[in-house]
């Protein structure tokens, strides 16, 4: 067990619909990165939230979005899902702005399966 | 813009075989480097990582890497292979410059023959 907690651990969904997937990080840790896991794109990094606020973005499509709560945990929204969207979405989280000596810890990741 | 490839997507190896997974990368900047394992149906573990300093760092299962500025390359080693090191290898690169966003490479999948 990493500590970084991610539910649920698999989802199957229809097109069109709306997701929320959600990360608690290890305590103590404010930062927040989500990437997304695909056999044609890779592991591809989406967004990052420190302590709150939104830090970094990567290639998030405008019908994904994220946040990250007073209490750390975090919340990725994925709205009118399409076929390509089934991946395996990882979060990862730090005690900084950055890695730390021990990098960045990974969840186990959420299986999202649009059909 | 930052990058990572990894040059073999499959290797296959004996158990008791030495292991060199090959990593090159592209960064603008004083690279973060690191290597991630995954097993089947699980979570990144982090193997270990350059930040600074001395060029071979060590990490964990008995794994070390080279970090070769003038080469940008930073391989990952290990001298005997162990049967339960057969998983998929991931090198990454972030750094200040790319507010520590990581590029992963594509991922080299280890295969150990008995």
């Amino acid at each position: 067990d990493s500590g970084v907690t991610q539910t649920p651990k698999h989802l199957i969904t229809a097109t069109g619909q709306r997701v929320t997937l959600r990360c608690s990080p290890r305590s103590g840790d404010l930062s927040v990165y989500w990437y997304q896991q695909s056999l044609d794109q890779g592991l591809q990094f989406l967004i990052q939230y420190y302590n709150g606020e939104e830090r970094a973005k990567g290639n998030i499509l405008e019908r994904f979005s994220a946040q990250q709560f007073p209490d750390l945990h975090s919340e990725l929204n994925l709205s009118s899902l399409e076929l390509g969207d089934s991946a395996l979405y990882f979060c990862a989280s730090s005690a900084i702005n950055g890695p730390t000596e021990n990098g960045y810890t990974f969840g186990s990741g959420t299986r999202l399966t649009v059909v | 813009a930052q990058s990572v490839t990894q040059p073999d997507i499959h290797i296959t190896v004996s158990e008791g075989a030495s292991l060199e997974l090959r990593c090159n990368y592209s960064y603008g900047a004083t690279p973060y480097l690191f290597w991630y394992v995954q097993s089947p149906g699980q979570g990144l573990q982090l193997l270990l990582k350059y930040f600074s300093g001395d060029t071979l760092v060590q990490g964990i299962k008995g794994f070390e890497a080279e970090f070769k500025r003038s080469q940008s390359s930073f391989n990952l080693r290990k001298p005997s292979v162990h049967w339960s090191d057969a998983a998929e290898y991931f090198c990454a690169v972030g750094g200040r410059a790319s507010n520590y966003k990581l590029t992963f490479g594509k991922g080299t999948l280890l295969t150990v023959n008995p």
